[in-house]
């Protein structure tokens, strides 16, 4: 069965401390794996988009990386700020199909 | 700055009542997705389209839910009769492309509905 699991659920830090969100997936035909970031209140933004082939993604402080044989994702968080509090989203898509295999989600909360 | 719209973005109703939400993708985006959102699920599927067709509505129960594409600019969901477990966060997301590739997906800010 396709799935994605998160970990962990929750995670509270200290404003300007890295983090790391962790993904495993079993997702097959494996195509690309895609880290959401969902505000309260507001619909998911994409952070990043991995293919097979690549194995590590960033956008400015966030940086993705892919193990495709372990089938695993992280994502990196550097120098964190109150307005990365928020969810965090794994997310994996097979080929030949559009339909997405959701994970349930890391909530970060950043304090000061 | 082109984003996906939806409306309303609050919707409280009574049971059995008809709920119709509304989508207004980003243009030129031809393939559009229905999401629904619960704590409990995530985020999961509900139906979507491309070039206006219907392509999958598996996720949606089919005696109660209906979604549909009047035209390139509008896409409806629409639940008759609502019931509690209806209560959720419904999203609409677009995104230009061809199946079978990984596409970029657009969510819009979401209608949060409220059956009692």
């Amino acid at each position: 069965k396709n799935q994605v699991e998160q970990s962990p659920q929750s995670l509270i830090i200290l404003e300007g401390k890295n983090c790391t969100l962790q993904c495993n997936y079993t997702v097959s035909p494996f195509s690309n794996l895609r880290w959401y970031k969902q505000d309260t209140g507001r619909g998911p933004v994409s952070l990043t988009i991995m293919t097979f082939s690549e194995n590590t993604k960033s956008n400015g402080r966030y940086t993705a990386t892919l193990d495709a044989d372990t089938k695993q994702s992280s994502l990196h968080i550097t120098a964190s700020q109150l307005s990365d509090s928020a969810s965090y989203i794994c997310v994996v898509g097979s080929y030949n199909t559009d339909k997405l295999i959701f994970g349930t989600g890391t909530r970060l909360q950043v304090f000061p | 700055d082109a984003r996906v719209t939806q409306t309303p973005r609050h919707k409280v109703t009574e049971m059995g009542q008809e709920v119709t939400m509304r989508c207004q993708p980003i243009l030129g985006h031809n393939t559009v997705f229905w999401y629904r959102q619960t704590m409990m699920q995530g985020l999961e599927l509900l139906a979507y389209f491309r070039n206006r067709a219907p392509l999958d509505d598996s996720g949606m129960p089919k005696d109660r839910f209906s979604a549909e594409m009047p035209d390139a600019t509008l896409a409806t969901l629409k639940i008759q009769p609502s019931e509690p477990r209806d209560s959720a966060v419904y999203f609409c997301a677009s995104g230009l492309g061809t199946s079978g590739l990984y596409n970029e997906q657009f969510f819009g800010p979401g209608t949060r509905l409220t059956v009692l």
